[in-house]
């Protein structure tokens, strides 16, 4: 079946703006993660969201930073006045849920903040 | 909050010889997971062991974890070109908290032709 899908690929904002970015995950996975990926750095992990459940924000930078998940399904992450050091790849995961196994990646939203 | 580290930062070799990777961490685990990373882009998933494991195969790959040491290696034989990316480890903890994966840097590896 389809992979985790996110939009845009590629982002290119003024500082100040807000950004939206998209991801849909594996269909029937109820875990859906969220992490920034600086140049050459690893993954930094933001947000979870398991099922309709309330998520747990503490890995969220800033509070610019949202994210939500209708029906337990797509989720939006969403940046508010954008920074500079907004600037990096933003990667969306989904399992199966709480049987904490393997994450499935999609290929990431490119944020370039100007 | 704990992080996985990998060993070496870069590597290096000819096509046909293994690739070995170490990961350590620093607490107790639920499991340990590694990925691969092509091009900064979406990671995939390679293959999990879990804490009570010690080792686990995967065609060309091997991974071992020594919980004792707090450490993990994967070993990746007869590389190929395509094996090019860089690769990362990552924790989940016990619990089934909300943490997510805690990836470390990544070891970044380049198969010579």
């Amino acid at each position: 079946g389809a992979g985790v899908s996110q939009s845009p690929s590629n982002k290119v904002t003024e500082k100040g703006k807000d950004v939206e970015l998209r991801c849909d995950p594996i269909s029937g996975h109820t875990a859906l993660y969220w992490y920034r990926q600086s140049l050459g750095q690893g993954l930094e992990f933001l947000i979870y969201f398991q099922g309709n459940s309330a998520p747990d924000k503490s890995g969220l930078p800033s509070d610019r930073f949202s994210a939500e998940r209708t029906g337990g399904s797509v989720s939006t992450l969403t940046i508010q006045r954008t920074q500079q050091e907004d600037s990096a790849v933003y990667l969306c995961a989904s399992s199966q849920g709480r049987l904490r196994g393997a994450q499935y990646f999609g290929p990431g939203t490119r944020l370039l903040v100007l | 909050s704990q992080q996985g580290e990998e060993d070496p930062q870069a590597l290096s070799i000819q096509e046909g010889e293994n690739a070995t990777m170490n990961c350590s961490y620093k607490t107790s685990i639920n499991n340990l997971q590694w990925y691969r990373q092509n091009s900064g882009r979406g990671l995939v998933h390679l293959i999990l062991i879990r804490s009570n494991e010690r080792e686990k195969h995967s065609g060309r790959l091997r991974v071992t974890l020594d919980t004792s040491k707090k450490s993990s290696s994967l070993l990746i034989t007869a590389s190929r070109a395509a094996d090019t990316a860089s690769y990362f480890c990552a924790t989940d903890l016990p619990g089934g908290g909300a943490d997510g994966l805690t990836f470390g840097k990544g070891t970044h590896l380049i198969i010579q032709p």
